[in-house]
């Protein structure tokens, strides 16, 4: 069955470190992944998603993912982060099949100190 | 445009009551999915409907769980019964289509708090 792990709970970074939160994930069919965010208060929003091609992929507010195959992982990154980037992290896969509804990472929950 | 619309935002209820939840897609969306996000348990996926239909009701925890939607459109997610173990916040997301590279558009939950 599809599954995916993020390994950090709860991260803590000063403003201008740079990021990275791991996701590695179990999927026996073609490789669909997503970053999701979660900000304070606000709607859970798609944050990048990767389906074929390039592995880097770039998405908003300058966050970036590489799928690396052989490592089956999704890390996200940022060069450096800002305390507007304080939120919650989600990682996905799709659940298999053709329909969309994903499997979700428990979340790692990013604190940006000003 | 507007985005997904969940209510009420606030649920509290006591044990053995019933309760409904309601979700107002995107317009023009026709795949809609329930996810709950409770501690400890991250996000799971409860129902996904495609139309009017629910080809894929495997994540319902219960048969105390059912959902509906009327008009390809609002959705309800009724709890009967509800447990103290179903606290937790529903979430409601749509998409256009419901395939797979599709982006899911979330709306703001529904905190369910059972006493």
């Amino acid at each position: 069955a599809q599954s995916v792990s993020q390994h950090n709970h709860h991260v803590i970074l000063s403003e201008a470190a740079s990021l990275e939160l791991g996701c590695n994930y179990s999927y026996g069919g073609t490789v669909n992944l997503f970053w999701y965010v979660q900000y304070p208060g606000q709607h859970l929003q798609l944050l990048l998603k990767y389906f074929s091609g390039d592995p880097l992929v770039k998405g908003i507010k300058g966050f970036e993912a590489e799928f690396i195959k052989s490592k089956f992982s999704f890390n996200l990154r940022k060069p450096s982060v800002q305390w507007s980037d304080t939120a919650e992290y989600f990682c996905a896969v799709p659940a298999g099949g053709s329909q969309g509804n994903l499997i979700f990472g428990k979340g790692t929950k990013l604190s940006v100190k000003p | 445009g507007a985005g997904v619309s969940q209510s009420p935002s606030n649920k509290v209820t006591e044990k053995g009551k019933d309760v409904e939840l309601r979700c107002d897609p995107i317009s023009g969306h026709t795949a809609l999915y329930w996810y709950r996000q409770s501690l400890g348990q991250g996000l799971e996926f409860l129902i996904y409907f495609q139309g009017n239909s629910a080809p894929d009701k495997s994540g319902l925890p219960s048969d105390r769980f059912s959902a509906e939607r009327t008009g390809g459109s609002v959705s309800t997610l009724t709890i009967q019964r509800t447990q103290q173990e179903d606290s937790a916040v529903y979430l409601c997301a749509s998409s256009l289509g419901g395939r797979v590279i599709e982006t899911q558009y979330f709306g703001p939950g529904t905190r369910l708090l059972v006493l």
